[in-house]
């Protein structure tokens, strides 16, 4: 079975961009978590989606976005980038039975600079 | 907010020697798991508690669940280079279904 698969790995992008990050989940997989994680500041909470909902948000400005497709990939948009948009952006995947959500599923994560 | 610190934050241990990092959450939880991330990787998931009071054992990793299920603890024994990394605690509260990471514990293990 496939992993969790972020696009791209690397990424350069320069202050007042906008950039869109990718994640496949697991095949049958349908919740999707994005978090930023920075030096020193741990696992931040972006949002999660589930059946293309949003089904839970952390404390990020309105310029991070993001949304899930039917095929349950999901995208994170950061618009007007500021450099402490700098981090490595990873993504997780899980299943969600009674009870709530099981083992999170994480990506290799996509690095972004904001230069 | 609802909030899962850890601590330490950083901790150096000699090869051979025991390591402990602590894991507190300001509301009870319902379930609380736990993630490594080696150097320049990402979480891996290692073990979920359910139950208060739970004892977990993965060969030289000892996992405990508190009875009021508002701490959990990772105790590794007889630390190896290979232990090496970033060690995450997420716990998801009563009502909700979110998983809140904690801080994190960086443990270098010097051979």
């Amino acid at each position: 079975k496939a992993g969790v698969t972020q696009t791209p790995r690397y990424l350069i992008k320069t202050r007042g961009q906008q950039v869109t990050l990718s994640c496949s989940p697991i095949s049958g997989h349908r919740s999707v978590s994005w978090y930023q994680q920075t030096p020193g500041q741990g696992l931040q909470f972006l949002f999660e989606y589930f059946s293309e909902t949003q089904r839970n948000k952390g404390n990020f400005p309105g310029r991070f976005s993001g949304r899930q497709f039917s095929n349950s990939r999901s995208e994170m948009n950061v618009s007007t980038l500021e450099l402490g948009d700098s981090a490595l952006y990873l993504c997780a995947s899980s299943l969600i039975r009674q009870g709530g959500n099981t083992e999170a599923f994480f990506g290799q994560g996509t690095r972004l600079t904001v230069v | 907010g609802q909030q899962v610190m850890q601590i330490p934050q950083y901790q150096h241990v000699q090869e051979g020697e025991d390591f402990t990092t602590y894991c507190n959450s300001s509301t009870t939880l319902s379930n609380i798991q736990w993630y490594k991330q080696r150097p320049g990787g990402h979480p891996v998931f290692l073990i979920q508690l359910v139950k208060s009071g739970e004892v977990k054992k993965q060969k030289r990793l000892t996992f405990q669940f508190g009875e009021a299920k508002k701490n959990s603890s990772l105790h590794i024994t007889a630390t190896q280079t290979t232990d090496v990394g970033t060690y995450f605690c997420a716990g998801r509260p009563n009502t909700g279904n979110q998983f809140y990471f904690g801080t994190g514990t960086s443990l270098t293990v010097i051979p």
